[in-house]
């Protein structure tokens, strides 16, 4: 079946850390993009990329850090610059940037 | 710049009874509009889109919406809730250069018994 998994479903930091999240998706889509959700803040977009090996800026990118090398995979990773990290991030991808985007399950990452 | 508007972060109804949750955008090209469903601790699921042609759309679940254009809303309608529809709805406007989507802030919806 085709779809965007995402990995872990749950994931600790510590302080200092810097961890990575991982968005997969098997849909042969060109865009991805990284939503970080807070309790009634709706969705804030972090990074996209529209093609491989290109990426650009959300309205909320500083402690955020990602890369696009291959068309399956834009993993996110969430620096110790981040402050704030606790959150609920989703992942989508979508054939381009005006169509529909399909979700992943998303990672709630919390911090120890 | 695109911006869409959900009035009511929260709505509540009685099961059985219509459910409408508005949307109003803004946007400087023809949009792409959009609503999404998200249930607890889950992503984000399609329910329905506009793009171009029939104004009136049909979705899953029974829901369906309206791109009105003179108005620039896109309501999203239920005739008869379930228990099953509480949940988050997001309305969603494709940007002005067509490589993102801008979401609405979401409203949650609760359906009493």
């Amino acid at each position: 079946d085709g779809g965007i998994t995402q990995s872990p479903k749950y994931l600790f930091r510590k302080e200092g850390q810097n961890v990575t999240l991982s968005c997969e998706q098997n849909l042969n889509h060109d865009a991805m993009y990284w939503y970080r959700q807070d309790p009634g803040q709706g969705l804030r977009l972090i990074y996209y990329s529209q093609i491989v090996n290109d990426f650009q800026k959300g309205d909320i990118a500083e402690g955020y850090s990602v890369s696009r090398e291959k068309k399956e995979s834009f993993p996110l990773t969430v620096t110790s610059a981040q402050k704030n990290p606790t959150a609920f991030y989703l992942c989508a991808s979508s054939i381009t940037g005006r169509e529909t985007q399909y979700f992943g399950p998303g990672t709630r990452l919390l911090v120890l | 710049a695109q911006s869409v508007t959900q009035l009511g972060s929260h709505v509540s109804v009685s099961e059985g009874a219509l459910v409408l949750l508005r949307c109003n955008y803004s946007s400087s090209v023809p949009p792409y509009l959009f609503w999404y469903v998200q249930y607890p601790n889950q992503g984000l699921q399609l329910l329905l889109k506009y793009t171009t042609g029939a104004t009136l759309v049909k979705g899953i679940n029974g829901f369906e919406a309206e791109f009105k254009k003179s108005e620039t809303s896109f309501h999203l309608t239920k005739p008869s809730a379930h228990m099953s529809d509480a949940a988050e709805y997001f309305c969603a406007v494709s940007s002005e250069y067509g490589n993102k989507l801008v979401f609405g802030a979401g409203t949650i919806l609760r359906v009493k018994s």
